[in-house]
């Protein structure tokens, strides 16, 4: 059974970091591209970034908000998928769904609040 | 990015009828070279992640239910329930990856019961 599980998110000040986990099982993880996706409260459905595989040669891509400030990486080794968010914004409050590329698979989400 | 514009935002449908769901996107997401509409059906129930319905337009995901349809092509797309069950009370999204990997989402239509 095809399992992602988020973690690390909670409440952070405007300007500060976080990083966020996603533990994949279930799949052969490093032949997946991941990707984030996020959603506001109340509000629709937003791509974070994606990171291809090894093989592929890792590399990422990112939305327009989020460009220069957030990192997406992986551990092969460890089956897991982060996000380090940096320089957060209120407006970067929303739930995080760690998602195989293609969304067939989605973790049940990790909730960030930046506020002061 | 491709915007993708859904109609209405939300509806009210009575257990067992029928149910239609529009998606516009701003410009066309057929691959001419493969004849395939890259846009995709998502169904989000409350407090649950996102699942995917249909890709390709118009194929179902394995394990949907087949009163579940997509159909259109283009920049014109439909998500129809033939009879709407009480579990099917969720937000639907459509979704573009023809300019992958910077998916779009339509803003969700709500389903409700009448």
């Amino acid at each position: 059974e095809v399992q992602l599980v988020e973690s690390g998110g909670g409440l952070v000040k405007p300007g500060g970091s976080l990083r966020l986990s996603c533990a994949a099982s279930g799949f052969i993880f490093n032949k997946e591209c991941m990707s984030w996706v996020r959603q506001a409260p109340g509000k629709g459905l937003e791509w974070v970034g994606r990171i291809k595989s090894k093989n592929e040669g890792e590399t990422t891509d990112y939305g327009a908000p989020v460009t220069g400030r957030f990192t997406i990486s992986r551990d092969d080794s460890k089956s897991t998928l982060y996000l380090q968010m940096n320089s957060l914004k209120t407006e970067d409050t929303a739930m995080y769904y760690c998602t195989t590329a293609t969304y067939g698979y989605w973790g049940q989400g990790i909730l960030v609040t930046v506020s002061s | 990015d491709i915007v993708m514009t859904q109609s209405p935002d939300s509806l009210a449908v009575s257990l067992g009828e029928r149910a239609t769901i529009n998606c516009k996107s701003s410009q066309s997401v057929l691959y001419s070279s493969n004849n395939k509409n890259y846009l995709a059906w998502y169904q989000q129930k409350p407090g649950q992640p996102p699942k995917m319905l249909i890709y390709w337009a118009s194929t179902r995901e394995s394990g949907v239910p087949d009163r579940f349809s997509g159909s259109g092509s283009g920049t014109d797309f439909t998500l129809t329930i033939s009879s709407v069950q009480a579990e099917d009370v969720a937000v639907y999204y459509c979704q573009q990856y023809f300019i992958s990997p910077r998916d779009t989402f339509g803003q969700g239509t709500k389903l409700e019961i009448k």
